[in-house]
């Protein structure tokens, strides 16, 4: 069955980094587009960009331009976000969701990770 | 981007009731439209994609329909397991976007 496990919370001072993991297992990692999706306490879902496992190509949406890394290692199957220069207003839950649509970059999200708090707090 | 409106914000049902939620696109995405239920602590769950089509292992009392811009989401008889908020997304264009949400509860 598909499963992607993401890495456990974290606290962060503002203006550090957190780098987030995405473990995908049951089903073939190059195959699927991985998309960062993320929640502020109390918020709605806000997208954050793509990853195709296949190329490492990227798509990130214009608001975290400059900020996110998305990246893949194939040969564990996993996906990372990193997020730089954090600020107290990216306390989140940040989720990997795989496309729904094989090789599909713009598509309904089937499987989520469990999600991963990060707390940005001085 | 292309802004998801979504309404009610919140509602108030009875078991047994039928519920609908709409959600309008500011600009054409055909049928590129999807719904998602997240439960408190929860990562969200994809009930509907493509407007229409039940994902699966999802109920049949769930429902989509629309194009276009304007889309509605129905459970056809709202069961205790159902309070949740309720997504609406579009994949047609990025960046993708969702909806503000949708609250139900049960009366």
């Amino acid at each position: 069955q598909v499963q992607l496990v993401q890495s456990g919370a974290e606290v962060k001072k503002p203006g550090a980094s957190v780098k987030v993991s995405c473990k995908a297992s049951g089903y073939t990692f190059t195959g699927y587009y991985m998309h960062w999706v993320r929640q502020a306490p109390g918020q709605g879902l806000e997208w954050m960009g793509w990853i195709n496992p296949n190329s490492g190509g990227t798509n990130y949406a214009q608001k975290f331009q400059g900020r996110v890394t998305m990246t893949r290692d194939t040969s564990i199957s996993t996906a990372y976000m990193e997020l730089s220069r954090l600020r107290s207003d990216d306390t989140a839950v940040y989720y990997c969701a795989r496309a729904r649509g094989k090789y599909s970059s713009s598509s309904s999200l089937d499987y989520w990770g469990q999600g991963t708090l990060v707390t940005v707090s001085s | 981007d292309v802004q998801m409106t979504q309404s009610p914000s919140s509602l108030s049902a009875s078991v047994g009731d039928r519920v609908t939620i709409t959600c309008q696109a500011s600009q054409d995405i055909s049928n590129y439209l999807n719904w998602y239920q997240e439960k408190p602590g929860k990562a969200p769950n994809l009930l509907i994609y493509d407007a229409s089509n039940l994902e699966r292992g999802v109920p049949s009392r769930f429902s989509g329909s629309g194009s276009g811009t304007d889309f509605t989401f129905t459970i056809s008889s709202l069961q205790p397991e159902d309070i949740a908020t309720y997504y609406c997304q579009q994949s047609d264009i990025l960046p993708l976007t969702f909806g503000g949400g949708t609250k139900v509860e049960i009366k």
